[in-house]
Protein backbone atom coordinates (compact mmCIF):
# COMPACT_ATOMS: atom_id res chain seq x y z
CA UNK A 1 0.00 0.00 0.00
CA UNK A 2 1.80 3.41 -1.35
CA UNK A 3 1.84 6.73 0.63
CA UNK A 4 -0.98 9.18 0.39
CA UNK A 5 -0.28 11.74 -1.53
CA UNK A 6 0.51 15.10 0.31
CA UNK A 7 2.08 18.80 -0.96
CA UNK A 8 5.73 18.62 1.15
CA UNK A 9 5.09 22.12 2.10
CA UNK A 10 2.27 24.91 2.43
CA UNK A 11 2.44 28.50 3.64
CA UNK A 12 0.17 31.49 4.95
CA UNK A 13 0.52 34.65 6.88
CA UNK A 14 -1.37 34.94 10.15
CA UNK A 15 -5.07 35.40 9.76
CA UNK A 16 -5.03 33.59 6.35
CA UNK A 17 -6.38 30.52 5.42
CA UNK A 18 -4.52 27.55 4.20
CA UNK A 19 -5.46 23.92 2.83
CA UNK A 20 -3.66 21.35 2.35
CA UNK A 21 -4.47 18.08 0.32
CA UNK A 22 -4.64 14.30 0.30
CA UNK A 23 -4.63 12.03 -2.41
CA UNK A 24 -5.72 8.65 -2.60
CA UNK A 25 -7.32 6.51 -5.18
CA UNK A 26 -10.28 3.88 -4.79
CA UNK A 27 -9.38 1.54 -2.47
CA UNK A 28 -8.47 4.01 0.84
CA UNK A 29 -9.52 7.89 0.36
CA UNK A 30 -12.20 7.04 -2.31
CA UNK A 31 -13.79 4.26 -1.02
CA UNK A 32 -14.48 5.27 2.76
CA UNK A 33 -15.23 8.13 4.56
CA UNK A 34 -12.74 7.46 7.48
CA UNK A 35 -9.92 10.23 6.95
CA UNK A 36 -8.29 12.16 9.65
CA UNK A 37 -5.85 14.29 9.97
CA UNK A 38 -2.83 14.55 12.82
CA UNK A 39 -0.54 17.20 13.54
CA UNK A 40 3.35 17.43 14.94
CA UNK A 41 5.18 19.52 16.24
CA UNK A 42 8.97 18.53 15.93
CA UNK A 43 10.03 15.53 18.39
CA UNK A 44 6.78 15.42 19.58
CA UNK A 45 4.08 12.82 19.23
CA UNK A 46 1.33 13.43 16.61
CA UNK A 47 -2.11 14.77 17.58
CA UNK A 48 -5.84 13.72 15.98
CA UNK A 49 -7.18 16.71 14.65
CA UNK A 50 -9.64 15.24 12.25
CA UNK A 51 -11.66 12.24 12.25
CA UNK A 52 -14.30 10.79 9.88
CA UNK A 53 -13.18 13.09 7.14
CA UNK A 54 -15.06 16.20 9.05
CA UNK A 55 -14.88 15.41 12.90
CA UNK A 56 -13.17 17.54 15.61
CA UNK A 57 -12.25 15.98 18.94
CA UNK A 58 -12.86 17.86 21.75
CA UNK A 59 -10.97 20.73 22.40
CA UNK A 60 -9.65 20.93 18.62
CA UNK A 61 -11.00 24.99 17.67
CA UNK A 62 -13.38 25.17 14.64
CA UNK A 63 -10.43 26.82 12.81
CA UNK A 64 -9.82 23.13 11.56
CA UNK A 65 -12.05 21.73 8.89
CA UNK A 66 -11.73 19.12 6.78
CA UNK A 67 -13.56 17.45 3.52
CA UNK A 68 -12.96 14.89 0.48
CA UNK A 69 -14.11 14.92 -2.70
CA UNK A 70 -13.73 11.36 -4.85
CA UNK A 71 -10.14 10.89 -3.93
CA UNK A 72 -8.85 13.62 -2.53
CA UNK A 73 -8.99 14.72 1.37
CA UNK A 74 -8.27 18.14 2.60
CA UNK A 75 -7.70 20.31 5.89
CA UNK A 76 -8.20 23.89 5.94
CA UNK A 77 -6.78 26.38 8.46
CA UNK A 78 -8.68 29.01 8.69
CA UNK A 79 -7.49 32.06 10.53
CA UNK A 80 -3.59 30.67 10.56
CA UNK A 81 -1.94 31.24 14.40
CA UNK A 82 1.40 31.05 14.78
CA UNK A 83 0.99 27.98 16.79
CA UNK A 84 -0.28 25.98 13.81
CA UNK A 85 3.36 25.95 12.56
CA UNK A 86 3.87 22.09 12.33
CA UNK A 87 3.66 19.20 10.44
CA UNK A 88 0.32 17.45 9.22
CA UNK A 89 -0.26 14.05 8.14
CA UNK A 90 -3.40 12.15 6.76
CA UNK A 91 -4.28 8.98 7.07
CA UNK A 92 -7.34 6.93 5.89
CA UNK A 93 -8.71 3.40 6.86
CA UNK A 94 -8.47 0.57 4.91
CA UNK A 95 -9.94 -2.45 4.57
CA UNK A 96 -8.98 -5.06 7.62
CA UNK A 97 -8.22 -2.65 10.25
CA UNK A 98 -5.39 -1.74 8.28
CA UNK A 99 -4.34 2.21 7.90
CA UNK A 100 -2.06 4.22 5.66
CA UNK A 101 -0.90 7.91 6.33
CA UNK A 102 0.27 10.50 3.99
CA UNK A 103 3.20 11.80 3.29
CA UNK A 104 3.23 14.41 5.02
CA UNK A 105 3.20 18.30 4.67
CA UNK A 106 4.51 21.74 6.68
CA UNK A 107 2.81 24.68 6.99
CA UNK A 108 4.70 27.52 7.36
CA UNK A 109 3.13 31.01 8.99
CA UNK A 110 4.90 33.50 7.28
CA UNK B 1 -5.98 10.54 32.46
CA UNK B 2 -5.36 8.39 29.54
CA UNK B 3 -1.44 7.66 29.46
CA UNK B 4 0.78 5.58 27.14
CA UNK B 5 4.15 4.94 28.18
CA UNK B 6 6.18 2.79 25.68
CA UNK B 7 9.76 1.11 26.79
CA UNK B 8 11.83 -1.25 25.27
CA UNK B 9 13.75 0.60 22.06
CA UNK B 10 17.29 0.96 21.86
CA UNK B 11 20.32 -0.18 19.37
CA UNK B 12 20.03 -3.50 18.02
CA UNK B 13 22.58 -5.00 15.00
CA UNK B 14 20.81 -5.95 11.87
CA UNK B 15 19.31 -9.59 12.13
CA UNK B 16 18.51 -8.86 15.97
CA UNK B 17 15.43 -8.61 17.93
CA UNK B 18 13.85 -6.67 19.72
CA UNK B 19 11.00 -6.56 22.10
CA UNK B 20 8.72 -2.98 23.02
CA UNK B 21 6.10 -2.73 25.43
CA UNK B 22 3.74 0.16 26.32
CA UNK B 23 1.74 0.17 29.46
CA UNK B 24 -1.57 1.67 28.98
CA UNK B 25 -3.50 3.48 31.78
CA UNK B 26 -6.49 5.89 32.40
CA UNK B 27 -8.87 3.69 30.43
CA UNK B 28 -10.60 -0.17 29.76
CA UNK B 29 -7.28 -1.29 27.91
CA UNK B 30 -9.22 -4.56 26.84
CA UNK B 31 -12.20 -2.66 25.52
CA UNK B 32 -9.71 -0.74 22.40
CA UNK B 33 -7.96 -1.58 19.48
CA UNK B 34 -4.33 -0.72 20.18
CA UNK B 35 -2.01 0.15 16.86
CA UNK B 36 1.83 0.71 16.93
CA UNK B 37 3.00 3.55 14.26
CA UNK B 38 6.53 4.07 13.41
CA UNK B 39 8.48 7.08 12.37
CA UNK B 40 12.02 7.27 10.44
CA UNK B 41 14.26 9.72 11.48
CA UNK B 42 12.91 13.01 9.58
CA UNK B 43 10.76 10.88 7.80
CA UNK B 44 6.59 10.76 7.54
CA UNK B 45 4.35 8.18 9.45
CA UNK B 46 4.34 4.63 8.64
CA UNK B 47 1.35 2.88 10.38
CA UNK B 48 2.31 -0.84 11.36
CA UNK B 49 0.25 -3.01 13.27
CA UNK B 50 -2.93 -3.54 15.05
CA UNK B 51 -4.59 -5.80 17.35
CA UNK B 52 -7.97 -6.00 18.22
CA UNK B 53 -8.81 -5.80 22.29
CA UNK B 54 -9.37 -9.03 22.78
CA UNK B 55 -5.72 -9.95 20.91
CA UNK B 56 -7.64 -12.47 18.44
CA UNK B 57 -7.25 -10.18 15.36
CA UNK B 58 -3.79 -8.95 14.24
CA UNK B 59 -2.62 -6.76 11.37
CA UNK B 60 0.49 -5.91 9.73
CA UNK B 61 1.91 -3.79 7.16
CA UNK B 62 3.18 -5.22 4.01
CA UNK B 63 7.06 -4.68 5.19
CA UNK B 64 6.72 -5.90 8.45
CA UNK B 65 4.39 -9.21 8.11
CA UNK B 66 6.47 -12.18 9.32
CA UNK B 67 8.93 -10.24 11.20
CA UNK B 68 6.81 -8.62 13.69
CA UNK B 69 4.13 -9.97 16.01
CA UNK B 70 1.83 -7.78 17.87
CA UNK B 71 0.56 -8.93 21.56
CA UNK B 72 -1.27 -7.96 24.27
CA UNK B 73 -1.47 -8.86 27.84
CA UNK B 74 -5.14 -7.41 29.33
CA UNK B 75 -4.26 -8.58 32.73
CA UNK B 76 -1.44 -5.96 32.84
CA UNK B 77 -3.09 -3.24 30.39
CA UNK B 78 0.33 -3.95 28.16
CA UNK B 79 0.91 -3.98 24.52
CA UNK B 80 3.44 -5.37 22.78
CA UNK B 81 5.62 -5.53 19.69
CA UNK B 82 8.27 -8.11 19.18
CA UNK B 83 10.24 -6.75 16.19
CA UNK B 84 12.79 -9.74 14.75
CA UNK B 85 14.76 -10.39 11.79
CA UNK B 86 15.57 -6.12 11.71
CA UNK B 87 17.00 -4.35 9.41
CA UNK B 88 18.11 -1.01 9.00
CA UNK B 89 15.33 0.64 7.54
CA UNK B 90 13.32 -0.71 10.32
CA UNK B 91 14.66 1.95 12.10
CA UNK B 92 12.42 4.84 13.87
CA UNK B 93 10.37 6.09 16.50
CA UNK B 94 7.81 3.61 17.46
CA UNK B 95 4.70 4.65 18.75
CA UNK B 96 1.57 2.76 20.94
CA UNK B 97 -1.88 3.99 19.62
CA UNK B 98 -4.98 3.98 21.02
CA UNK B 99 -7.85 3.13 18.23
CA UNK B 100 -10.87 5.59 19.46
CA UNK B 101 -14.31 4.92 19.71
CA UNK B 102 -15.66 7.93 18.44
CA UNK B 103 -15.46 7.45 15.02
CA UNK B 104 -14.01 5.04 12.57
CA UNK B 105 -10.71 6.52 11.90
CA UNK B 106 -9.72 8.69 15.33
CA UNK B 107 -6.52 7.10 16.51
CA UNK B 108 -7.15 9.28 19.68
CA UNK B 109 -4.04 8.74 21.95
CA UNK B 110 -0.41 8.36 21.08
CA UNK B 111 2.30 7.82 23.58
CA UNK B 112 5.59 9.84 23.50
CA UNK B 113 7.42 7.18 21.26
CA UNK B 114 10.78 4.79 22.05
CA UNK B 115 13.84 4.75 19.48
CA UNK B 116 14.83 1.77 17.64
CA UNK B 117 18.49 1.86 16.33
CA UNK B 118 19.27 -1.11 13.90
CA UNK B 119 22.83 -0.58 13.29
CA UNK B 120 26.13 -2.55 13.03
Amino acid sequence: QSALTQPPSASGSPGQSVTISCTGGSSDVGLYNYVAWYQQYPGKAPKLIIYDVNKRPSGVPARFSGSKSGDTASLTLSGLQAEDEADYYCTSYLAYNKYVFGTGTRVSVL
Amino acid sequence: EVQLVESGGGLVQPGGSLRLSCAASGFTFSDYWMHWVRQAPGKGLVWVSTIKGDGTGTKYVDSVEGRFTVSRDNTKNTLFLQMDSLRADDTAVYYCVRDGIAGFSDLDYWGHGTLVTVSA
